[in-house]
C-alpha cells in the first residue's frame, strides 16, 4: 500500500524569504505525485502535478525517485500563497484517478 | 467550467440519525469520490464510483455507504450516525482513468451530537 508523508503540519514563512513545504512517499512501483491546495474560503485545487513539470504560482515541485520525495518550492513566499497544501499520491496503473493524500501542512506567510 | 456542489454547507445530526450527504456534479465525469477533511489526517478515501452503480471502497469505509444511481450524483450515506463522523466531507470528480484532475466541492461540515 502507498503512503505519502508530509512531516510538517504548520510551516510559517515571512514575505519575500523561500519556502519548501515536504512530502515524502512510500511506493514500490512508478507513482504520480500532485500537489493540491486549499485557499481560506476556498476549494481545494489542484496546483502542480509532477508530469507537467510546470511551474505554477512560481511554485515547482521535483519528482526525486531516489530519495522518494516531491518537496514543492517556491523561492520567494508572498502573503497570497498562505494556504493549506496537501501532497497526493496515484498508484501506477491504478485506474479511476484514486489518489492517496498526506496530512496537509498550513504555510503561513507574514509580511 | 467544472462544478461540484454538495447539498449543505453544515449539517447537525443526532447519534443514531440515518444521514445523506449529496454531490452533483455537471461536467458528465465517470470518477465521484467522496473524503472526511480532518486536521491532522489529510484527505482520507471513504468510498469512490468509476460508473453508474459501481462503487469500491476506499480507506476508511466503515460506517458509511455510497449510492450512484445517476452519473451525475453520488450519495454518501450514514446509516447511524456516531459522534466520530463529526467531520468535513469533501467530494470530488474526475474524468477517465488516467492523470485526470480532481475537481472538489465545496465540503460539508457535519456535526454528530
Amino acid at each position: 500500500a502507498q503512503r505519502v508523508t508530509q512531516p510538517e503540519k504548520l510551516l510559517s514563512v515571512f514575505k519575500g524569504a523561500p519556502v519548501e513545504l515536504k512530502c515524502n512517499y512510500s511506493y514500490s512501483g512508478s507513482p504520480e505525485l500532485f500537489w493540491y491546495v486549499q485557499y481560506s474560503r476556498q476549494r481545494l485545487q489542484l496546483l502542480l502535478r509532477h508530469i507537467s513539470r510546470e511551474s505554477i504560482k512560481g511554485f515547482t515541485a521535483d519528482l526525486n525517485k531516489g530519495e522518494t520525495s516531491f518537496h514543492l518550492k517556491k523561492p520567494f513566499a508572498q502573503e497570497e500563497d498562505s494556504a493549506m497544501y496537501y501532497c497526493a499520491l496515484r498508484a501506477g496503473g491504478t485506474s479511476y484517478g484514486k489518489l492517496t493524500f498526506g496530512q496537509g501542512t498550513i504555510l503561513t506567510v507574514h509580511p | 467550467d467544472v462544478k461540484v456542489t454538495q447539498s449543505s454547507r453544515y449539517l447537525v445530526k443526532r447519534t443514531g440519525e440515518k444521514v445523506f450527504l449529496e454531490c452533483v456534479q455537471d461536467m458528465d465525469h465517470e470518477n465521484m469520490f467522496w473524503y472526511r477533511q480532518d486536521p491532522g489526517l489529510g484527505l482520507r478515501l471513504i468510498y469512490f464510483s468509476y460508473d453508474v452503480k459501481m462503487k469500491e471502497k476506499g480507506d476508511i469505509p466503515e460506517g458509511y455507504s455510497v449510492s450512484r444511481e445517476k452519473k451525475e450524483r453520488f450519495s454518501l450515506i450514514l446509516e447511524s450516525a456516531s459522534t466520530n463522523q463529526t467531520s468535513m466531507y469533501l467530494c470530488a470528480s474526475s474524468f477517465g482513468r488516467d492523470l485526470n484532475e480532481q475537481f472538489f466541492g465545496p465540503g460539508t461540515r457535519l456535526t454528530v451530537l
